[in-house]
């Protein structure tokens, strides 16, 4: 089984500002995937950055980028130049995946609450 | 270009009463998943499918239905609704294999039982 622990209900950045959300996780599958998702106040659920165990490189798209530290088992996400728009809640999401039986499907953590100041 | 599509967007119940939340998805997809999302909760798996006809329970299915007859759909009935069902209900899916690492949402159904 799969477990994501957000410990962050809250954070405050100032605009411009980089931040840091964390996000550790526990598995016991060697092949598994980690995924950052930003959900606004409209509800919806918009994909940020993925990154699979075995990739040797932190994944990067734009001004984010995940913080892959797999001994630690955390996958932070990295915030640059902080924008209004970014305030929103943030979940990091996590599934295995098997060769012959296929991946498994999300669990998420309790996610955090980004507020970004003017 | 449909995507996931989710409907109801938004319903009130009455204790009591059934109902059920269509999932359609256009893109072939072997895998499709229900969560509830509740406040502090994160997003919880009800249930899940790998394709037609093969269902699976997850983290919280109690007072939940599901069936997977065609590919395309993935309804999911609640049988008596309760007032602890009032949630967020999100519907995704995705493709099997490494290709499956974009999972596509629907936009969410917003239901409240009193």
């Amino acid at each position: 089984a799969q477990k994501i622990t957000q410990t962050q209900p809250g954070m405050f950045v100032q605009e411009k500002e980089a931040v840091t959300l964390d996000c550790t996780y526990d598995t016991s599958d060697p092949s598994y995937g980690l995924f950052w998702y930003k959900q606004p106040s409209s509800g919806e659920m918009i994909f940020l950055i993925y990154q699979g165990s075995y990739d040797q490189q932190n994944a990067t798209e734009g001004r984010y980028s995940l913080n892959f530290q797999k001994a630690r088992k955390s996958a932070n996400l990295v915030i640059s130049a902080s924008q209004l728009g970014d305030s929103a809640m943030y979940f990091c999401a996590m599934r295995a995946t098997a060769r012959n039986s296929g991946n498994t499907p999300l669990v998420f953590g309790k996610g955090t609450r980004l507020s970004v100041i003017a | 270009n449909a995507g996931v599509t989710q409907t109801p967007k938004f319903q009130v119940l009455k204790t009591g009463q059934s109902m059920t939340l269509q999932c359609a998805q256009d893109m072939n997809h072997e895998y499709m998943s229900w969560y509830r999302q509740d406040p502090g909760m994160g997003l919880r798996l009800i249930h899940y499918s790998v394709g037609a006809g093969i269902t699976d329970q997850g983290e919280v299915p109690n007072g939940y239905n599901v069936s997977r007859s065609t590919t395309e759909d993935f309804p999911l009935r609640l049988l008596s609704a309760a007032p602890s069902q009032t949630s967020v209900y999100f519907c995704a899916s995705s493709r099997a294999g490494r290709s499956g690492n974009t999972i596509y949402f629907g936009e969410g159904s917003w239901l409240t039982v009193v």
